[in-house]
């Protein structure tokens, strides 16, 4: 049982450059959620997901999309990478709005 | 005020010592709770659920006082390898309006020889 698996696992990119980040989950989790963590900031939702077909906006979306085709991925795009979007990104998931999270290992992206 | 609020810390005790962490929530409604670890750079991970009546695992007590809306965590005989940031979740479930985890900050604990 794997959880939730996050790809790549560290990228850098340049300044204008695009890319997407995968999260899976083997769970059959309902929810997932990607979180961005800078230093000192604890972590910020960006976007998140109710269900299979849905997204919703989290505290800080701006410069990120996301997808939620198949139940157990969540896609995190970056469509032009900017320096302010260096950080650690992570992916959650839980089975039902009172369950425990569970967090992918994390992507560390630099943006140069 | 902030939805979830924790002492950011850190707190540097000695191995051996007993510490404690509280957390403080705004929403009467919010329905369950939790304990996370996070080492530096690594994913949070679940420490302990917290129930109304109190748990413990181990060297760890977990508690909720609803009427004064906080949850705390208690670190008996502290290890080296207890040094590392704890975070506290709390959800308010579909009563409460809410789809997202709140977290808190997190408190840095630091256990020193």
């Amino acid at each position: 049982n794997a959880g939730v698996t996050q790809t790549p696992k560290f990228r850098v990119l340049k300044t204008g450059q695009s890319m997407t980040l995968l999260c899976a989950q083997d769970m059959n989790h309902e929810y997932m959620y990607w979180y961005r963590q800078d230093p000192g900031m604890g972590l910020r939702l960006i976007h998140y997901s109710v269900g299979e077909g849905t997204t919703a906006k989290g505290e800080v979306p701006d410069g990120y999309n996301v997808s939620r085709l198949k139940k157990q991925n969540f896609l995190l795009g970056l469509e032009s990478a900017a320096p302010s979007q260096t950080s650690v990104y992570f992916c959650a998931s839980r089975r039902g709005l009172n369950t425990e999270a569970f967090f992918g290992q994390g992507t560390r992206l630099t943006v140069v | 005020r902030k939805e979830v609020e924790q002492d950011p810390g850190p707190f540097n005790v000695p191995e051996g010592a007993t510490v404690a962490f509280n957390c403080t929530y705004s929403n009467s409604a919010s329905q369950s709770f939790f304990w996370y670890r996070q080492d530096c750079r690594k994913e949070p991970k679940l420490l302990m659920s917290v129930y109304s009546s109190g748990n413990e695992d181990g060297r760890f007590t977990a508690q909720l006082n609803r009427a004064s809306q906080y949850i705390s965590l208690l670190i008996r005989d502290s290890k080296l390898s207890d040094s590392a940031t704890y975070l506290c979740v709390v959800n308010n479930g579909p009563s409460g309006g809410s789809y997202i985890p709140t977290f808190g900050r997190g408190t840095s604990l630091i256990v020193h020889p």
